[in-house]
């Protein structure tokens, strides 16, 4: 089955504790994305990756990392979290040609205390 | 500019068709219309999408104005398990990413 996976789901953490989201998709795309969404603000980007060893700043993109070293895996690092990283997360891929459509993962609930 | 503007929330009735709006005025020639939902504690599902002419598929169809200022999602039968936050979106930056703004929360009644 086609899909994107998010490890974890849910995480709880406490501030500067540095902690990684894993991404991975089993449907060869170049293109994968990390973004995040919070109330009232809707989905922001955080940083995309058009393929390997290459990745570019979304619109949110600080206090994250990311690195792209195999097709299929994107993580999100955040190495020392704060409060205000307490977010819903989402990865996404797409093939890297039109029409662009998106596929998403479950999400990851992040909780910074 | 890649927004687009929705209504913030429709209601309709279950097995009953739903004509979801979208404006996206500034779109280019070479711009394609996303339609994407997300239903409750999920991540966004892609719908549909299209470029010029009207579009079908399993899910729901795309009937965009002949200007491509405008377009509209119709769900042809909707059903409890439509009901979520619906996006039209125009991919930005050479289709380097989703704008998502606020999209249509859509209600379905039994």
């Amino acid at each position: 089955e086609a899909q994107v996976t998010q490890n974890p789901r849910y995480l709880i953490t406490v501030t500067g504790k540095k902690l990684t989201v894993t991404c991975s998709q089993n449907m060869n795309h170049e293109y994968m994305s990390w973004y995040r969404q919070d109330p009232g603000l809707g989905l922001r980007q955080i940083y995309y990756s058009m393929n390997v060893e290459v990745t570019d700043k979304g619109d949110v993109p600080e206090g994250y990392k990311v690195s792209r070293k195999e097709k299929r895996n994107f993580p999100l690092i955040l190495e020392s979290p704060s409060p205000n990283q307490t977010s819903l997360y989402f990865c996404a891929s797409r093939r890297d040609r039109a029409p662009y459509e998106q596929y998403f993962g479950p999400g990851t609930r992040l909780t910074v205390t | 500019d890649a927004k687009t503007t929705q209504p913030n929330s429709m209601e309709s009735n279950e097995e009953e068709p739903v004509h979801l709006p979208c404006n996206h005025s500034t779109i280019s020639g070479t711009d394609y219309i996303h339609w994407y939902r997300q239903l409750p504690s999920q991540g966004p599902e892609y719908v549909i999408h299209g470029l010029t002419s009207n579009v079908n598929n399993r899910m729901a169809s795309l009937a965009i104005a002949e200007d491509r200022k405008s377009s509209t999602l119709i769900l042809h039968r909707a059903t409890l398990r439509d009901a979520a936050v619906y996006y039209c979106i125009r991919p930005d930056g050479g289709a380097q990413k989703l704008v998502f703004g606020q999209g249509t929360r859509l209600t379905i009644n039994p």
